[in-house]
């Protein structure tokens, strides 16, 4: 157990809705990251979060945002949902940033019919 | 972006064998990490590196952090079942992480 929680585990949904990803950082963890893994494109970043703020961006979409609130859990939004989108989001976190170690959670399953 | 080449991309093995796999890079990174992640699940880490020429254990397994800091390998030595899985390389400079593409290893009994 990394100590990274992420809700759901799994998540059903139709393409053009839009749905809310959770990670709780392991205690102590300022940063936040988001990946996307499908089976085509290996784990891709997205984008961290350096308590509560935007730190550094990777290839997320513009339909997608995030956001890292006062208590450090963070959000990752996916709108206009296209079959495409269906992948594994894994959240990972690490005490500050930059060269620090990542810690994943368990990941949320995105199916997108 | 650019991704790390992680070669090879699946190995077979008889438990009880030695595995190596390693990871290359154009540029050069700060720290070297290597993962594991079964199916469904969270990638864990294995093993982090952080300064070049680094040769780090843990348990059965070993890394090292290249010299040149655009490579790095992992051993996992005598495998046993629970080794299978998909181990990860990953190269982190300020906040840019970079993956491979995973090593799919099976361990026969």
């Amino acid at each position: 157990d990394s100590g990274v929680t992420q809700t759901p585990k799994h998540l059903i949904t139709a393409t053009g809705q839009r749905v809310t990803l959770r990670c709780s950082p392991r205690s102590g963890d300022l940063s936040v990251y988001w990946y996307q893994q499908s089976l085509d494109q290996g784990l891709q970043f997205l984008i961290q979060y350096y308590n509560g703020e935007e730190r550094a961006k990777g290839n997320i979409l513009e339909r997608f945002s995030a956001q890292q609130f006062p208590d450090l859990h963070s959000e990752l939004n996916l709108s206009s949902l296209e079959l495409g989108d269906s992948a594994l989001y894994f959240c990972a976190s690490s005490v500050k940033g930059s060269t620090d170690t990542q810690y994943f959670g368990p990941g949320t399953r995105l199916t997108v019919l | 972006g650019q991704q790390l080449n992680q070669s090879p991309q699946s190995m077979f093995i008889q438990e009880g064998e030695d595995v190596s796999m390693n990871c290359t890079s154009s540029s050069i990174f700060n720290t070297w990490l290597w993962y594991k992640q079964d199916p469904g699940e969270g990638p864990v880490l294995l093993i982090a590196l952080y300064k070049a020429g680094e040769l780090t254990s843990n348990g059965r397994l070993t890394a090292q952090f290249g010299i040149t800091r655009k490579d790095s390998f992992l051993n996992i030595s005598a495998s046993i079942p629970s080794d299978v899985g998909i181990y990860f390389c990953a190269g982190n400079n300020n906040n840019d992480m970079r993956f491979g593409a995973g090593t799919r290893l099976t361990v026969k009994p």
